[in-house]
C-alpha cells in the first residue's frame, strides 16, 4: 500500500531562516505529488504539485519542492521564513483509480521572531 | 476558491445517533470526496464518488455511507455515531490537473 512518511511533527525556524520540510513516500512509479498547507481553523490549499515534467516545481508564497526520485522525497524550501507562513503543511500522493490522495500526517512549523 | 461549501460547518451530537454531512459544488465536478483530519494522521479518505450514484470505499469507510443523487452534492452519512467519529471532516472535488480542492471543513463532536 501507498504510504507517505513526514519527517519532523514540529519544526521551528526564525524568522528569515530556511523553511525545509521533508516528505518521503513509498512507490515504485513516481507518482502525483502534492504540498498542502492548512492555516488554523481553516481547510487545505494548494502549495504546489508535481507531476513528473521537472524535479523542481515552484508554487505559491515563495514555495518551491525538488522531487528526487532515487530517494522517494519530495522536499518542501522556502528561503526565507515569514511570521505569515506559520501553518500545518501536509505531503500527499495520489494513488490508483479516481487519484485518491494519501496523506502525510502533517508537520507543523512554527516561525520564531 | 473552488466553490465548495459544507454544512454544517460545526455540529455536536450523541453517541448512536444518525448525522448527516453535505457537501456541494458549483461547478460540475465529477470526482467528489471525503476525508476525515485526525491528529497524527493527517487526512485519510472515507468515500469517493465518480458521478451520480457511482461512489467507492476508502480507506476509514467502516460506519459511514455516503449518497450523491446530483453532481452538485455528496452526502456523508454516520449511521449510528461514536465517540471515534469525532473528527474534522473535509469534503474535496477532483479539479484541473488531477489536483484536488478542498472545502472549509465540518467539526463533527461525538458526545
Amino acid at each position: 500500500a501507498q504510504s507517505v512518511t513526514q519527517l519532523g511533527s514540529h519544526v521551528s525556524v526564525s524568522e528569515g531562516a530556511l523553511v525545509l520540510l521533508r516528505c518521503n513516500y513509498s512507490s515504485s512509479v513516481p507518482p502525483y505529488l502534492f504540498w498542502y498547507v492548512q492555516y488554523p481553523n481553516q481547510g487545505l490549499q494548494l502549495l504546489l504539485k508535481y507531476t513528473s515534467a521537472a524535479t523542481l516545481v515552484k508554487g505559491i508564497n515563495g514555495f518551491e519542492a525538488e522531487f528526487k526520485k532515487s530517494e522517494t522525497s519530495f522536499q518542501l524550501t522556502k528561503p526565507s521564513a515569514h511570521m505569515s507562513d506559520a501553518a500545518e503543511y501536509f505531503c500527499a500522493v495520489s494513488k490508483g483509480y479516481g487519484n485518491k490522495l494519501v496523506f502525510g500526517a502533517g508537520t507543523i512549523l512554527r516561525v520564531k521572531s | 476558491d473552488a466553490g465548495i461549501t459544507q454544512s454544517p460547518r460545526h455540529k455536536v451530537t450523541e453517541t448512536g445517533t444518525p448525522v448527516t454531512l453535505r457537501c456541494h459544488q458549483t461547478e460540475n465536478h465529477r470526482y467528489m470526496y471525503w476525508y476525515r483530519q485526525d491528529p497524527g494522521h493527517g487526512l485519510r479518505l472515507i468515500h469517493y464518488s465518480y458521478g451520480v450514484k457511482d461512489t467507492d470505499k476508502g480507506e476509514v469507510s467502516d460506519g459511514y455511507s455516503v449518497s450523491r443523487s446530483k453532481t452538485e452534492d455528496f452526502l456523508l452519512t454516520l449511521e449510528s455515531a461514536t465517540s471515534s467519529q469525532t473528527s474534522v471532516y473535509f469534503c474535496a472535488i477532483k479539479g484541473e490537473g488531477d489536483t484536488q480542492y478542498f472545502g472549509p471543513g465540518t467539526r463533527l463532536t461525538v458526545l
